[in-house]
């Protein structure tokens, strides 16, 4: 079975904290694809990284960073300094199977909530 | 540019009414899907297409049916509404070709069923 769990359901920080958030998923695939989507309070979903499961180097943008761990099945994201644009809900989702249709699994989203 | 455009943006709709979402996409993509999001329980699948005039079901596909006649266009019908439709539903489309690309997102359409 594939599965994403987010087992943070709200985080509160206050400005310039940094936040992890956390991404655990599951999928017996050797090749599949881990992406982050943003989801402000517009309600878009905005892009943020996409990941293969043969790349396993950490990526930074900017105040963005993630930590890819095959050896934990987890995919985490760091906000740095935070800021109050960054309050918004976060989704991990999880693409897996040789067929690579696309269809995503979504975690239940972490809402991100922060103050100034 | 316009990517991905879901009309309506929002409806109400009494039970037992029908209504059809529209999702156009101008990048060419192969794959196109509908989700509905619900609070606390992420974006779940409803349908999936691969190309045009296929269609395939995804997680929670009951009480939807949905057809690709054109490639850019993917549509979701709601024969009879009933209250546990009432969500967000998105569509989304991408692209694959030796890797998988990100999934672009419309704006969501907001059903009230009531």
């Amino acid at each position: 079975a594939q599965k994403v769990t987010q087992a943070q359901t709200e985080i509160s920080v206050v400005e310039k904290e940094d936040v992890t958030l956390d991404c655990v998923y599951e999928t017996r695939d050797t090749t599949y694809y881990l992406f982050w989507y943003k989801q402000p309070p517009s309600g878009e979903l905005v892009f943020l990284i996409r990941r293969n499961s043969f790349d396993e180097q950490n990526e930074i943008s900017g105040r963005y960073s993630w930590n890819f761990q095959k050896s934990t099945s987890s995919f985490n994201f760091t906000i740095t300094a935070s800021q109050v644009v960054d309050s918004a809900v976060y989704f991990c989702a999880l693409s897996s199977g040789s067929s690579n249709t696309g269809k995503l699994i979504f975690g239940q989203g972490t809402t991100l909530q922060v103050k100034p | 540019n316009a990517g991905v455009t879901q009309t309506p943006k929002f409806r109400v709709l009494k039970t037992g009414q029908s209504m059809t979402l529209l999702c156009a996409q101008d990048m060419n993509h192969e794959y196109m899907y509908w989700y509905r999001q619900d609070p606390g329980m992420g974006l779940r699948l409803i349908h999936y297409s691969v190309g045009e005039g296929t269609t395939a079901k995804g997680e929670v596909p009951d009480g939807y049916n949905v057809s690709r006649l054109k490639k850019q266009n993917f549509l979701l019908g709601l024969e009879s509404a009933a209250p546990s439709q009432t969500s967000v539903y998105f569509c989304a489309s991408s692209y694959s070709y030796s890797t998988l690309t990100e999934a672009f997102f419309g704006q969501g359409t907001r059903l009230t069923v009531v």
